[in-house]
């Protein structure tokens, strides 16, 4: 059974980079067809994408994000990460790491394997 | 910015059939195909739908999707207090060149 598990600070400082990996395990990250993503949930709103990886290093970002955004991909390792740098208050938000095929620009991605998501709050 | 909208509230009743709603554009809905999500607060969404009507192994048949020009569906037939969370419609956006998700409907079984 595919599993994903978000890792990384719970708390971040304004204006710094939040990084984020998440690990595969149960499957592998380089199987062909599968791309990788990154969703985030503000407290009590709705659900906004991040963007997507796939292993050969191809991304896909959300044009709102991505001057800030990093997703990267190490398949010897098993994981795949965000950084998003200059945060700010409105980046606080539960991170969710989830697979899809299909890739974002073809059709609509369904994500059908997420990790348990992860609270990370910007603040001083 | 969510592009797609959706009732933000739904309520029926045990056994009855209830439908949410997911209204987008021409550049959304109308070009791509819908996928639904389901949500218990505190955890992680899960697929319930995909390629607007098709339903993930293990997802009851109770669950049907359904899509019509800029417009989607997803019914709940058989409305069970299991049911009694939140519901999110996601498509991708030619324009925006992103996934839109709707504002996420909350039903609630009376």
């Amino acid at each position: 059974q595919l599993q994903l598990q978000e890792s990384g600070p719970r708390l971040v400082k304004p204006s710094e980079t939040l990084s984020l990996t998440c690990t595969v395990s149960g499957g592998s990250i380089s199987s062909s067809g599968y791309y990788w993503g990154w969703i985030r949930q503000p407290p009590g709103k709705g659900l906004e994408w991040i963007g997507s990886i796939y292993y050969s290093g191809s991304t896909y970002y959300n044009p709102s994000l991505k001057s800030r955004v990093t997703i990267s991909v190490d398949t010897s390792k098993k994981h795949f990460s965000l950084r998003l740098s200059s945060v700010t208050a409105a980046d606080t938000a539960v991170y969710y790491c989830a697979r899809h095929i299909t890739p974002p620009v073809l059709d609509t991605p369904p994500f059908d394997y997420w990790g348990q998501g992860t609270l990370v709050t910007v603040s001083s | 910015q969510s592009m797609l909208t959706q009732p933000p509230s739904a309520s029926g009743t045990p056994g009855q059939r209830v439908t949410i709603s997911c209204s987008g554009s021409s550049s959304n809905i109308g070009s791509n195909t819908v996928n639904w999500y389901q949500q218990v607060p505190g955890t992680a969404p899960k697929l319930l739908i995909s390629g607007n009507n098709q339903r993930p192994s293990g997802v009851p048949d109770r669950f049907s999707g359904s899509k019509s020009g800029t417009s989607a569906s997803l019914a709940i037939s058989g409305l069970q207090s299991e049911d009694e969370t939140d519901y999110y419609c996601a498509a991708w956006d030619d324009s925006l060149n992103v996934v839109v998700f709707g504002g996420g409907t909350k039903l609630t079984v009376l």
